[in-house]
């Protein structure tokens, strides 16, 4: 069974601040961890993903993460907040690339960006 | 092009009629999904296939019924629309390691 607990359902930022939205997982197996951007009335953008390697992984909009083991955590970072982030973020596990793999996602983040 | 593209985008309908939702995806991808987003956003899977083969059913009613004509497409069809069926549905697409989302279909029923 896997999970994906979203620490903060609001957290809100000024322009320019960092921006630190917090993801923890759970997993029977070695997870992929992904961070998905959902923007009014749209769909879901891939952000980034994990799945083996390097630990700290790059993705679009300036956005990174990086997958620690020992905490079982996935959070996600960007140095220096645009209006243009403000949106629902979500993290999300799946048990490897096994085809048919489900997403799991967490509750979600609302961040806000404040001028 | 768009990648997984679901139509209608906004679908309003009274209750206890039949519906129907289509997905194509242009990837090439194997494995088809659709998820159901709430009202607060919480996003849940419901349906998976593989190849045409339906993998994943995850405790959906049975008036839920998805259909894979081919490896590209993966509709949706509703039967007897209740007011609780009122969500945002998403269909998606992967070659495994996360997904593709469409733009999603708001279903409100009343």
């Amino acid at each position: 069974a896997q999970s994906v607990t979203q620490l903060g359902s609001h957290v809100s930022v000024s322009e320019g601040a960092l921006v630190l939205l917090r993801c923890n997982y759970s997993s029977s197996v070695p997870p992929y961890l992904f961070w998905y951007v959902q923007y009014p009335n749209q769909g879901l953008q891939l952000l980034l993903k994990y799945t083996t390697g390097a630990t700290l992984v790059k993705g679009i909009n300036g956005f990174e993460a990086e997958f620690k083991k020992s905490e079982t955590s996935f959070h996600l970072t960007k140095p220096s907040a645009h209006m243009s982030d403000a949106a629902e973020y979500f993290c999300a596990v799946s048990e490897g690339a096994a085809s048919g793999s489900r997403l799991t996602f967490g509750e979600g983040t609302q961040l806000t960006v404040n001028p | 092009d768009t990648a997984v593209s679901q139509t209608p985008k906004y679908l309003v309908t009274q209750m206890g009629n039949d519906k129907s939702i289509k997905c194509e995806q242009n990837l090439g991808h194997d494995t088809m999904y659709w998820y159901k987003q709430d009202s607060k956003k919480f996003l849940k899977i419901m349906f998976s296939y593989n190849n045409k083969e339906l993998i994943i059913n995850e405790t959906v009613p049975n008036r839920f019924s998805p259909k894979s004509p081919d490896k590209a497409h993966l509709n949706l069809h509703i039967n007897s629309l209740e007011l609780g069926d009122s969500a945002v549905y998403f269909c998606a697409s992967s070659r495994g390691g996360g997904a593709f989302f469409g733009q999603g279909t708001r279903l409100t029923v009343v």
